[in-house]
Parts: structure tokens; sequence; C-alpha cells
């Protein structure tokens, strides 16, 4: 089993919908999680940082941290076809130098 | 300021042929870190570089993969000999380094083709 789950997809949604992107993980000792967008043939690029459980905004997009449930979410609002990209969540324990990363799930935002 | 700068981008190879990846990170990033991902897959960590210094090499395959990082700034990550498995995207990171500066910043890539 996976240190790091996560639902490899792909997500299709039109556009202005509300997408929900999840992992799951194991190790109780993550206490940094992150989400990185992924474009076609680029370097993942940091999107989301939070470091224990909570939740955090930035524009359209919010990262949850549910540490007793082993459980972190991505939500992006009013999504644009220029969100199509492949998503990956990344955790780490002691330190975020460590990361542990999902499969990542790809989604398209359909116009 | 110029991101993290990987060559080549592209390489096709025969099995068992050497091949050799370069990295220059962000300047002033003490931190440097080479990943594999395959198709499919996310990122997996090869090797982390505290300035000159591998301080985690645990999962880099010793007996064909090699990499090096002198004077603490660009770096060299090798394959000898390669075989088909090792087709994959090979990414390089950098860091600041230190608490609270951990934030990863990744190349491009190297997208490795062996036939």
């Amino acid at each position: 089993q996976k240190e790091v789950e996560q639902d490899p997809g792909p997500l299709s949604v039109p556009e202005g919908a509300i997408v929900s992107l999840n992992c799951t993980y194991s190790n109780s000792a993550f206490q940094y999680f992150m989400w990185y967008r992924q474009y076609s043939r680029k370097g993942p690029e940091l999107l989301m940082y939070t470091y224990s459980s909570g939740n955090k905004e930035d524009g359209r997009f919010t990262a949850q941290v549910d540490k007793s449930s082993k459980y972190i979410s991505l939500f992006i609002r009013d999504s644009q076809p220029s969100d199509s990209a492949t998503y990956l969540c990344a955790m780490s324990g002691q330190g975020a130098q460590k990361l542990v990363f999902g499969q990542g799930t790809r989604l398209t935002i359909n116009p | 300021e110029a991101g993290v700068v990987q060559s080549p981008r592209y390489k096709i190879i025969e099995k068992k042929q050497p091949v050799a990846f370069w990295c220059n990170p962000i300047s002033g990033h003490n931190t440097l870190y080479w990943y594999r991902q395959n198709l499919g897959q996310g990122p997996e960590l090869l090797i982390r570089y505290e300035n000159e210094e591998a301080v985690d090499d645990s999962q880099l395959p010793k007996d064909r993969f090699s990499a090096e990082r002198l004077k603490g700034v660009d770096s060299t990550l090798k394959i000898q000999p390669a075989e088909l498995g090792d087709s994959a995207v090979y990414l390089c990171a950098s860091s600041l380094g230190g608490v609270g500066e951990e934030t990863q910043y990744f190349g491009p890539g190297t997208r490795l083709l062996v036939l």
C-alpha cells in the first residue's frame, strides 16, 4: 500500500464548476501538505502549502487538511479551462524536504 | 528571476548506453533535489543535496546511478548503463533550505526514452 493515495482520474468538468480533489495518507508523521499543479511537459509548480490541520484559501483555491482522518482536499471554485492540468498532492514529516507525492489527478475543464 | 534550468529537455538512447542530465538551480538555493517521474505517477525522490553534500541518497539505485554537485551549485545525474525501465522524466528542484524555506521549485525536466 502506498503512503499517499490519490485517484488518478481523469476528471472532466464544465467551466465554472467547483472541483474537489482529494488524497489520503497512512503516515501519521506527515505535517506539511502541499498541492502542486503540473501542466503537460512542464515541471510541477506549488499551488498551496499547509502546515498541520485546517483550511487555507488563496483566490479560487482552498486547501483543507484533516489529520484525524488522514485526508486532504483541494477545492477549485469557478473553474477555468486554464486550470486543466494534473494536480499532485505531496506531504512530508519533520521539515518539508522529503516530499512523498500522490499519483496525480488529471483534470480537464471543458469550455 | 530565472527558474531551475535543466538540459537536455529530451534524450533518446539505446539500452546499455550512458546518459547524463544537468541541472542549474535557482541562484542562492542551497538545497537541490533530483526526482524521477514515471508516466502517470508522481515524482519520487532520488537524491537531495545540502550545498555539495548528499544528505539523502537512500532511493538512488547506486549500481547504475550517480550524482554530483561540485561547488554546491549545479548538479549532474548520470545513469550507466541505462535500462529500458529507466525511461521516465527526471526532474530537478531546488529550495533555499532551512526552516521555513522548504518550498521546492521544479525545473521542466529531462524526458528520457531508452530503446
